[in-house]
């Protein structure tokens, strides 16, 4: 199954707070995960990147937590800002051939 | 500056009519993609190609072509038998970094079927 589901689809977070977004895959065929940002009417950016061999990965205020077992992946804004207002999405590549989507999710960051 | 360019940004069509897609990379990348993107789907795979004169069929793949006869383009065709073709188009290049595989996004073209 070449899906990665991905949940919330919206999230609401006051600036300074900590916003969490979450993915989900069950083939294990995937072997990187990828988190893009994408704003209105652009193409997505590569944020940050982690290989299932790795718990955890730390990039400024964006860290990857990764659970090999549960098939699980994460990323975590700390220090939430007004312009981090976007769309996130995480990705997982499939024998470093296809890259999946997940569906998105909304980020709004009240000041 | 290196980069993908996709063009137009904008393209309207009449229904029953094909459409061509423009995507350029000058970042010497041997893979590139094109992804469609719908409100609340995220962006969905039609197709991609490794390498000139190869390409190979996504998972939404009925109704487009593609072509691959330069390493530095990769243009899409959206033809009449693609029954909703309104989206959000965008195209995509690839590189092997640090450990895994980074993508690179043009900066889409959004076509509306009039």
């Amino acid at each position: 199954q070449q899906q990665v589901k991905q949940s919330p689809q919206s999230l609401i977070v006051q600036k300074g707070g900590i916003s969490i977004i979450n993915c989900a895959y069950e083939n294990t065929a995937f072997d990187y995960f990828p988190w893009y940002q994408q704003f209105p009417g652009k193409g997505p950016a590569l944020l940050i990147a982690i290989r299932p061999d790795v718990s955890e990965k730390k990039e400024g205020r964006f860290t990857i937590s990764f659970n090999k077992s549960a098939k699980q992946f994460s990323l975590h804004i700390m220090d939430s800002q007004p312009g981090d207002s976007a769309t996130y999405f995480c990705a997982a590549w499939f024998y470093t051939d296809k890259l999946i989507f997940g569906t998105g999710t909304r980020l709004q960051v009240f000041p | 500056d290196g980069g993908i360019t996709q063009s137009p940004k904008y393209l309207f069509r009449k229904e029953g009519q094909n459409v061509t897609l423009s995507c350029e990379q000058n970042l010497n990348h041997d893979a590139m993609y094109w992804y469609r993107q719908d409100p609340g789907q995220g962006l969905r795979l039609i197709y991609y190609s490794q390498i000139v004169n190869d390409f190979q069929k996504g998972d939404i793949a009925e109704g487009y072509s593609v072509s691959r006869e330069k390493k530095e383009s990769f243009p899409l065709t959206v033809t009449s038998a693609q029954k909703n073709p309104t989206a959000f188009y965008l195209c995509a290049s690839t590189t092997y970094v640090r450990g895994g595989t980074e993508a690179f996004f043009g900066q889409g073209t959004r076509l509306t079927v009039v």
